[in-house]
Formats: C-alpha cells, structure tokens, sequence
C-alpha cells in the first residue's frame, strides 16, 4: 500500500495479558517510530529504528514494553503484563531517511486494557 | 514547562474564517517545525515541514516560524466544514545526537468550522 499500515485497528485485552502491535511501514522508507497517544495529548515518542536495530528506545515506558524490526520492514511492539494505564493509540510513523525527515504515521491502534 | 505548548480550544470558527493556531517551545535547538492534522479516530496527518524562520504556504495553509521568539503558527485561509479537525505542532531536533530525530508533539488545538 501506499501509506503506514498498522493492524490491528482495535485491541481490547485483559490485565496482566500480552499483547502484539503491527506496523507496516512506507515501501523504502528506512526509518520507523511508535509513538502512544493518550487521550487528548499529543503522541509521546517511544522508540525509533534505523534498519533493523533500535537507534533509541529512550521513550519506552519500562521493560515491560519492547519491540523489533528483524527484516528491517515491519516491526512489531510487544507489551507485557499489560496495565490499565497502558490503554492508548499506538502510532506508528516511518520516514524515508533517518535524522531530521518529514515522519508520515499510519491509522493507529486502539489499546484498550480492561 | 514542557518543550512545547499549545493551547487545546476548543476553537470554533464560522465557515470562512481566518483560523490561526499557535505554539511555542522552549528549546531553541529545534530546527524543524511541522503541523499536523488529525481527524477523530484517524492517524496524524502531515501538513506542512519546515526548517527556516518565515513563512511557507501551501494552499489555504500558511505556517509561520520566529526562532527569536520560539513561536510557530498556522493560518488558514477560507476555513472549510472539512477543516474540522485536531491540529498538532510538532518539533524536531535537527542537530546530531540523541533525540534530534524524534518529534514532540503539543497537545493539538481541536477546531471546529461551523457551515
């Protein structure tokens, strides 16, 4: 497709379960950030990858959260042992280089722990 | 005082109107500057990038940079019913090291153009 691409839209999960996000990002772009959006606040940086390693996961909550990107293309952020205060918009964004670069984010994913 | 501030309206304007949106921020590394538009329950949408004090126009947006000053804004023109949206500045480090890639958001300022 031509845009970021995240799935699922909706995830509504259970305290103390585990939990996947997708994010596909632009063809050739080789950059790729999440950031999470709390309710009316605006996305919080979490973590950003250059290729396939994690350049800067200084926004990552606490170890309970991690993602990957083995191929260098899609990644993936995984939460464990998920909280309530975990609920929130998970965005991901992708850029064509690293650095300074116009960051174009995809639909989100709707988290919603219970 | 976080890195950047923006007031979060509500705005509501008549159809037609002239909207300004405002932030500033307080690191005066930043660089580059954007805006964002975000409809209810859909991602962020770029609008304009910019890296320079000035203005910049596209269309019916104009966004405007004072580094002097650490103020940004966006104005549009002949605001439509489909302008109805969640507007977010954004800023960027632009200079080597840790962080300068990652954006800092402000809270968005909600507007609505009333038909």
């Amino acid at each position: 497709g031509a845009g970021v691409s995240q799935t699922p839209s909706n995830k509504v999960t259970e305290k103390g379960k585990y939990v996947e996000l997708r994010c596909d990002p632009i063809s050739g772009h080789t950059a790729l950030y999440w950031y999470r959006q709390s309710l009316g606040q605006g996305p919080e940086f979490l973590i950003y990858f250059q290729g396939t390693g994690a350049a800067d996961d200084s926004g990552l909550p606490n170890d309970r959260f991690f993602a990957v990107r083995p191929e260098g293309s899609v990644s993936t952020l995984k939460i464990q042992r998920t909280e309530r205060g975990d609920s929130a918009v998970y965005l991901c964004a992708s850029s064509r280089l690293a650095g300074a670069n116009e960051q174009f984010f995809g639909p989100g994913t709707r988290l919603t722990v219970l | 005082q976080k890195e950047v501030e923006q007031d979060p309206g509500p705005l509501s304007v008549p159809e037609g109107a002239i909207v300004s949106l405002n932030c500033t921020y307080s690191n005066s590394a930043f660089q580059y500057f954007m805006w964002y538009r975000q409809y209810s329950r859909k991602g962020p949408e770029l609008l304009m990038y910019t890296y320079s004090s000035g203005n910049k126009e596209d269309g019916r947006f104009t966004a405007q940079v004072d580094k002097s000053s650490k103020y940004i804004s966006l104005f549009i023109r002949d605001s439509q019913p489909s302008d109805s949206a969640t507007y977010l500045c954004a800023i960027q480090g632009g200079y080597s090291g840790a962080g300068s890639y990652q954006l800092t958001f402000g809270k968005g300022t909600k507007l609505s153009v009333i038909p």
